[in-house]
This record gives structure tokens, C-alpha cells and sequence, in this order.
């Protein structure tokens, strides 16, 4: 089984600033089969990004992946008060099939 | 637009049966480039992925191994659903229940609004 770890487990930042998360895998992932969501409260994950770099729709440009192999990391160029959630990177496998990292909090500072 | 609606009860009492059901919109459960997935979120096991369902010619399911004893997820054609059991619940199972939609089995694009599901006597 494939274990994503994030980094770090709370980001405190200021609105206009540049945010970066790290998602570190314990085995190679296939780009083609690693996404991102943000998460607020009470409501469902929301896809970002998928195959590591591509925006889902509707997504802003702010949004952005990278990263092969073991490590990813999505980055928010200027943080918009909206943006401040939970984040959760996830890959597809083959057992199981679906796994996700245990998120990291975004907040404001 | 996709769109996914859950229903269900949000109360199960120890070792019996949770069922959910998931009505699709905008898409087939017959769909050969989609599957349908039910995921929980706790704050003990964060996301964890419990199984799926999908068409490619014939119908095939993949259960999480830590499940696999007590779920089954079986589509519904003529009412273009899908739906959840987990048989044998404990308080553990309590969750926040989502079912989804992935893009060629990958990733989770659309999600449904989510149900609490508290297991307790």
C-alpha cells in the first residue's frame, strides 16, 4: 500500500502571500494518477488538480502542480481569503485503490 | 453537469446494517469510462477509500481489504443509482459518508453532498 505523507500538517499564512505543500509518497506514483482537493468545512472535497499538473475545471490559475515520482507539491501563487481550507493529495493504485494523505491545514495568520 | 445525491439514515445501531444510496444525474452508472466510489471521512482514519462499482462490458466491484468481509456496492440501472452496505457496524464506522464518480477509475471529480452516519445504540 502506497502512504502519502504531507507537509506540513498546518501552514499559517497572510492573504497575497505564496503557499506551498508537499505530498511525499512511500512508493513511485504515476503523475498521470496523482490529485489534489481542498476541502472547507462542511462541505466535500473539491478536485484542484489531477495527473499532477492539470487544473480541473473551473479552477484559478492561482492553483498550480508538480512533482513526479515521490514527491508533489501544489502551489498557490497569492492567497485569496477563500483559499484558506484543508488540502488533501490523493493517488490511484492497485490495493488500495484510492489513497489520500492525512491533509494539510491552511490558515490564516 | 454531473450531480450526485446521497440518501439514507444517519443513525445505525451496532451490528446492524448501514445503507446508503447514491442517484446519479447527468451521467450512466453504465458509463464505461467512470466508477463509482463510496469514501468516509472520519477524524480517526481521515479519507479512506471503501470500494467501487463499474461497467466495462460486464460489472465489476473493488472493496478496500479493511471492509471487504462486510460491504457490498451494487448499481442500480433502471434507477441510475448505486448504493452502499456495510453489514456488522461498530461505533468505529462512524463517519461522514461521500459517494463519488472518478474519471477512468482515477480520481474522484464529483462528489456527493456527504452523510453522517453515527453508529450507536
Amino acid at each position: 500500500e502506497i502512504v502519502l505523507t504531507q507537509s506540513p500538517g498546518t501552514l499559517s499564512l497572510s492573504p497575497g502571500e505564496r503557499a506551498t505543500l508537499s505530498c511525499r509518497a512511500s512508493q513511485s506514483v504515476s503523475s498521470s494518477y496523482l490529485a489534489w482537493y481542498q476541502q472547507k468545512p462542511g462541505q466535500a472535497p473539491r478536485l484542484l488538480i489531477y495527473g499532477a499538473s492539470s487544473r480541473a475545471t473551473g479552477i484559478p490559475d492561482r492553483f498550480s502542480g508538480s512533482g513526479s515520482g515521490t514527491d508533489f507539491t501544489l502551489t498557490i501563487s497569492r492567497l485569496e481569503p477563500e483559499d484558506f481550507a484543508v488540502y488533501y493529495c490523493q493517488q490511484y493504485g492497485s490495493s488500495p485503490r484510492i489513497t489520500f494523505g492525512q491533509g494539510t491545514r491552511l490558515e490564516i495568520k | 453537469q454531473v450531480q450526485l445525491q446521497q440518501s439514507g439514515p444517519g443513525l445505525v445501531k451496532p451490528s446492524q446494517t448501514l445503507s446508503l444510496t447514491c442517484a446519479i444525474s447527468g451521467d450512466s452508472v453504465s458509463s464505461n469510462s467512470a466508477a463509482w466510489n463510496w469514501i468516509r471521512q472520519s477524524p480517526s482514519r481521515g479519507l479512506e477509500w471503501l470500494g467501487r462499482t463499474y461497467y466495462r462490458s460486464k460489472w465489476y466491484n473493488d472493496y478496500a481489504l479493511s471492509v471487504k468481509s462486510r460491504i457490498t456496492i451494487n448499481p442500480d440501472t433502471s434507477k441510475n443509482q448505486f448504493s452502499l452496505q456495510l453489514n456488522s457496524v461498530t461505533p468505529e464506522d462512524t463517519a461522514v459518508y461521500y459517494c463519488t464518480r472518478a474519471v477512468s477509475g482515477s480520481y474522484p471529480s464529483h462528489w456527493g453532498q456527504g452523510t453522517l452516519v453515527t453508529v450507536s445504540s
